[in-house]
């Protein structure tokens, strides 16, 4: 289908390894976000991409966290130097007109389980 | 964004009708109403959204009071493929479209 494609599905690592997450948006979507759910925390927002730049990085919960989107299109959620609580689901979503009242129907992903042992 | 606030679980009997409330007292004049849902190990899923009229579309209804500061989403004929958590959000303004996820109302469909 033409959904939004996130891989890896799951994602085992060893305490202080990098990861990289990648997201395939709908096409055309202009805007991609990424989010992550976990037990103690709920579904929460990480990072706003608008086309190849994120004006808001606000969810992002510490430097080893970063992401790029490159060519208005895939983005990659990276984070380095794992630790057991960056343990979560990680979500994609991306929608057609971003930020425009009434117009905000975002489609996830079926998300990136990770795990760090 | 508004904060919303929604009954942790509600029961339903398979093809009657699921009615979910939430309240949103601090909601702004510019800021909407959105329900998703998340059916368990899937990513969430868009159901509807209003600013204050109500609106049906092929999912569900939306029932938004006239002070704005509540509204309901009706499941007319819930089935057990209904389950799911489902989350009351309140967006708008100059939010990005960023969705501020609350905990949700369990809703349990049963046979």
């Amino acid at each position: 289908g033409a959904g939004v494609s996130q891989s890896p599905s799951n994602k085992v690592t060893e305490k202080g390894k990098d990861v990289e997450l990648r997201c395939d948006p709908i096409s055309g979507h202009t805007a991609l976000y990424w989010y992550r759910q976990s037990l103690g925390q709920g579904l929460e927002f990480l990072i706003y991409f608008q086309g190849n730049s994120a004006p808001d990085k606000s969810g992002l919960p510490s430097d080893r966290f970063s992401a790029e989107r490159t060519g208005g299109s895939v983005s990659t959620l990276t984070i380095q130097r794992t630790q057991q609580e960056d343990s979560a689901v990680y979500l994609c979503a991306s929608s057609f007109i971003p930020g425009l009242a009434g117009r905000n129907e975002q489609f996830f992903g079926p998300g990136t389980r990770l795990t760090v042992l | 964004d508004a904060k919303t606030t929604q009954p942790t679980s509600m029961d339903c009997a398979e093809g009657r009708a699921a009615n979910l409330p939430c309240n949103h007292s601090t909601i702004s004049g510019n800021e909407y109403v959105y329900w998703y849902r998340q059916i368990h190990s899937q990513g969430p899923q868009y159901i509807i959204h209003g600013l204050k009229n109500n609106e049906t579309n092929e999912m569900a209804s939306l029932i938004i009071t006239e002070d704005r500061k509540s509204s309901t989403l009706i499941l007319p004929h819930a089935t057990l493929r209904d389950t799911a958590v489902y989350y009351c959000i309140v967006s708008g303004g100059t939010s990005y479209g960023k969705l501020t996820f609350g905990q949700g109302t369990i809703l349990t469909v049963h046979p």
